[in-house]
């Protein structure tokens, strides 16, 4: 148990259809980062959120669209999504997002398939 | 942009083995971070290199930063199946390796 915990850790979907992602950190951490796991392919990162404030979009498509309430919650709202965008989520939260404090301790994901 | 290699994508040993993954920057890093991710698993945080030519142990793990700190080298004695698994490398910048992938014959 990372204390980071992410729902569902399964979702199939289709193009048309309208999901959430959520990640939740136990952990008292300030930054919280979406990333996209394909096979073999590096991880991606999409997005970085420090203090509540977005800080980094990957040049991530509008179909994905993050949402934090706040430092220990994490969304990433999907819709109208392609095949291509079937991978595992990883959710990831840090203290900080400077050096020494960018530690990552990841969620175990969510594995989501578009059909 | 900085660009990351990490080498070799996969390797396959046998039980008692030693193992080596290396990872090469374009730029000069800050630091650098491995982590490890089981099949099915999720990346776990191993170890964090800060200094030039730091060197890191844990058990039979070995992790060095290089001298120019442009590469990083994470190094396994005598493999078991337990260390099978991706071993990332991940910059500090959120830009990380593209992997080794270590499969342990038993």
């Amino acid at each position: 148990e990372t204390g980071v915990t992410q729902t569902p850790r399964h979702l199939v979907m289709g193009m048309t259809n309208k999901k959430s992602l959520k990640c939740e950190q136990h952990l008292g951490h300030n930054a919280m980062y979406w990333y996209k796991q394909s096979a073999k392919k590096p991880l991606e990162l999409m997005f970085v959120y420090n203090f509540k404030e977005q800080t980094e979009n990957n040049s991530v498509p509008s179909r994905f669209s993050p949402e934090c309430p706040n430092s220990s919650h994490l969304f990433l709202h999907l819709h109208t999504l392609q095949p291509e965008d079937s991978a595992l989520y990883l959710c990831a939260s840090s203290q900080g997002t400077r050096l020494a404090k960018n530690i990552q301790y990841f969620g175990a994901g969510t594995r989501l398939s578009v059909l | 942009g900085q660009q990351v290699m990490q080498i070799p994508q996969y390797q396959h040993v046998q039980e008692g083995e030693d193992f080596t993954t290396y990872c090469n920057s374009s730029t000069t890093l800050s630091n650098i971070q491995w982590y490890k991710q089981r099949p099915g698993g999720h990346p776990v945080f191993l170890i964090q290199l800060v200094k030039s030519g730091e060197v890191k142990k844990q058990k039979r793990l070995t992790f060095q930063f290089g001298e120019a700190k442009k590469n990083s080298s994470l190094h396994i004695t005598a493999t078991q199946t337990t260390d099978v698994g991706t071993y990332f490398c991940d910059t500090g910048k959120l830009i990380f390796g593209q992997g080794t992938t270590l499969q342990v014959k038993p």
